[in-house]
């Protein structure tokens, strides 16, 4: 069976400071993989989609990159932190661009 | 741009009361539909989806949402909600032309009083 894993689970970092978010999946091949943001009553913002090895789509213009430098692995990263970019941090695969989208943990991340 | 709506943000239900979520979208092509939860220290999770057939698909722990078209809704229902319903629900709306969208609502709190 598939799983998906993100690290850290929560995440202290002062402003100014790099960020690096992993995520992995197990158990499929080239999946699409995805960045989210979820917010307390905004839902869940999609920051970052791809649908392979390098390949990158932004969804939103922001202070954080993604990069997918193997098959299942995810990383969301930023050179220096925001307080803004304080939130919780969901990694999801699916099969398709359109089909059912499988979640991560999160990572929790407070910026202070 | 498409978007997805959910009204109710916040609801508090006492056990064994009926239970609708509303869900609308804006888009006029074809489109997948989904319903997922999230209960509470648990991962998001798919509750139910529509692709095509059928507009009344049926999800797990009895949950069902109807596809109305002509009104672009895709509205949860459970007929009597128990305790351990208590969760987020998010409404998703995926388009099957042109670019890439895979949009999802703003999310209903369900809180079920035991």
């Amino acid at each position: 069976s598939q799983t998906i894993h993100q690290w850290p689970a929560t995440l202290v970092q002062p402003v100014g400071s790099p960020l690096s978010l992993e995520c992995t999946v197990e158990g499929t091949s080239n999946p699409n993989l995805y960045w989210y943001r979820q917010a307390a009553g905004r839902g869940l913002q999609l920051l970052f989609y791809s649908v392979g090895i390098g390949q990158i789509s932004s969804e939103v213009p922001q202070n954080l990159s993604a990069s997918r430098p193997q098959d299942r692995q995810f990383i969301l990263s930023s050179k220096k932190l925001l307080l803004s970019d304080s939130g919780f941090y969901l990694c999801a695969w699916g099969t398709g661009g359109f089909e059912t989208q499988y979640f991560g943990p999160g990572t929790r991340l407070l910026v202070l | 741009a498409q978007s997805v709506s959910q009204h109710n943000h916040h609801v508090i239900l006492s056990e064994a009361a009926s239970l609708e979520l509303g869900c609308n979208y804006s888009y006029g092509g074809t489109v997948n539909l989904f319903w997922y939860v999230q209960y509470p220290g648990q991962h998001l999770q798919l509750l139910l989806k529509y692709f095509s057939g059928d507009p009344l698909v049926k999800g797990i722990k009895g949950f069902e949402a109807e596809f109305i078209k002509s009104k672009f809704s895709f509205n949860l229902r459970k007929p009597s909600v128990q305790w351990s319903d208590t969760a987020e629900y998010f409404c998703a709306v995926s388009s099957l032309s042109g670019t890439y969208n895979y949009i999802f609502g703003t999310g209903t709190r369900l809180k079920v009083l035991a």
